[in-house]
């Protein structure tokens, strides 16, 4: 079953870190690009960030609200992905989702996400 | 950044009904746009890609068009089942964003 699994979530203070965790399964992991997405307490989505794959030399890209806190890793030796989240805010509280972005192959590819974790909740509050 | 508007942020509808979901960006996006849908404690779920590619396993209900900077999502034939809340989400260019979300209510 092709399925990613969000873990490492839990309550910090501000100004603290955390690292989150997808780990995937089912699909060939060093392939895809994969992206963080999070969603604060009843708004919503709003997508953190991308990691490409070894042939797109791991290249990382970051949305404005967290460039230079956050940093998307991944080790595909171990099917797994990363977000280390650094000097946390009080708005940083949400889901984060992992989530799997579609390979592309030829023809109209605008890199969708087709596999999603069930997420795992961060809550930065003192 | 490019900005994503939905409209409407919320829609009562019927079971049986047709129901168009309008996305409009802050620039143009050609094709590069994609529709989910999220219901309640759920992660969201891909419907549309490239504006108007069906993704597997999604009914035919469903679709999608436009190009550039205005764009809709159709559901010809509402199901219970349908209600939800949609997203839709460039991939033009970095940062992607989504739009703000329209809630699918039961009337």
């Amino acid at each position: 079953e092709v399925q990613v699994v969000e873990s490492g979530g839990g309550l910090v203070q501000p100004g603290g870190s955390l690292r989150l965790s997808c780990a995937a399964s089912g699909f060939t992991f060093s392939d895809h690009y994969m992206d963080w997405v999070r969603q604060a307490p009843g708004k919503g989505l709003e997508w953190v960030g991308r990691i490409k794959n070894k042939a797109n030399s791991y290249t990382t890209e970051y949305a404005a609200s967290v460039k230079g806190r956050f940093t998307i890793s991944r080790d595909d030796s171990k099917n797994s992905l990363y977000l280390q989240m650094n000097s946390l805010k009080t708005e940083d509280t949400a889901v984060y989702y992992c989530a799997r972005v579609v390979l592309c192959s030829g023809g109209r590819c605008p890199r969708p996400m087709d596999v999603w974790g069930e997420g795992t909740t961060v809550a930065v509050s003192s | 950044d490019i900005q994503m508007t939905q409209s409407p942020s919320s829609l009562s509808a019927s079971v049986g009904d047709r129901v168009t979901i309008t996305c409009r960006a802050s620039q143009s996006i050609n094709y590069y746009l994609n529709w989910y849908q999220q219901k309640p404690g759920k992660a969201p779920k891909l419907l549309i890609y490239a504006a108007s590619s069906l993704q597997s396993g999604v009914p035919s209900s469903f679709s999608g068009s436009g190009s550039g900077t205005d764009f809709t999502l159709t559901i010809s034939s509402l199901q219970p089942e349908d209600f939800a809340t949609y997203y839709c989400q460039q991939t033009y260019s970095a940062p992607s964003t989504f739009g703000q979300g329209t809630n699918l209510e039961i009337k």
